[in-house]
């Protein structure tokens, strides 16, 4: 079956421009997650959402990230007025239900802020 | 507050040599963990979790509590094993958030 996707898979944006990122879960796939890697810096986890429940943003560097899930599926991320040290690579996971359950990646976005 | 340690960035071995691939966590209950693997140009991916305890492409983990450990292991290393692994760990209790620790970049020469 189709795992998770994301889109774009390259994103190169001016500085202090707002960028949208998009992630389609596997289909019944109740947890989405979404993380960011830096070279050297491993996994840094953003935004957690399950079902209906209120997404847990802890993970979010600052106001300027935001995501959202419609309908319990797709998800976007919206970075506003992006910094240079917001370039990384977003990868979006989803899973069954919980983190105890074994997480699907999607390919990820990488954002370069010129 | 959980943690995840990998304290190499980098190992490198040559073909047919031992390798193990560190990982200490802190959380004082009952963990769940995992070891996800990317190779170049490819997404990550779960190599294998403490609790089905098998052994994947000759890798095998054993999770041993009283040293918070969840060392990754492989007997003879192949040039294919060389990618990106990351230790990640889970709980039963509070947030459900995965922890991933930095990762470590295996690389097996010929």
């Amino acid at each position: 079956g189709a795992g998770v996707s994301q889109s774009p898979s390259n994103k190169v944006t001016e500085k202090g421009k707002d960028v949208e990122l998009r992630c389609d879960p596997i289909s019944g796939h109740t947890a989405l997650y979404w993380y960011r890697q830096s070279l050297g810096q491993g996994l840094e986890f953003l935004i957690y959402f399950q079902g209906n429940s209120a997404p847990d943003k802890s993970g979010l560097p600052s106001d300027r990230f935001s995501a959202e899930r419609t309908g319990g599926s797709v998800s976007t991320l919206t970075i506003q007025r992006t910094q240079q040290e917001d370039s990384a690579v977003y990868l979006c996971a989803s899973s069954l239900s919980t983190g105890l359950n074994e997480q699907y990646f999607g390919p990820g976005t990488r954002l370069t802020v010129t | 507050a959980q943690r995840v340690t990998q304290p190499e960035k980098l190992l490198s071995v040559f073909k047919g040599a031992p390798v193990e691939l560190k990982c200490n966590y802190s959380y004082s209950g009952s963990p769940e963990l995992f070891w996800y693997v990317q190779y170049s140009r490819q997404r990550l991916q779960l190599l294998l979790r403490h609790i089905s305890r098998e052994s994947i492409k000759g890798f095998t983990a054993d999770l041993n509590k009283g040293e918070t450990s969840f060392h990754l292991k492989k007997p003879f290393a192949q040039e294919e094993d060389s990618a990106m692994y990351y230790c990640a760990l889970s709980t039963s209790g509070g947030s459900y958030i995965p922890t991933f620790g930095r990762g470590t970049s295996l690389i097996v020469h010929p």
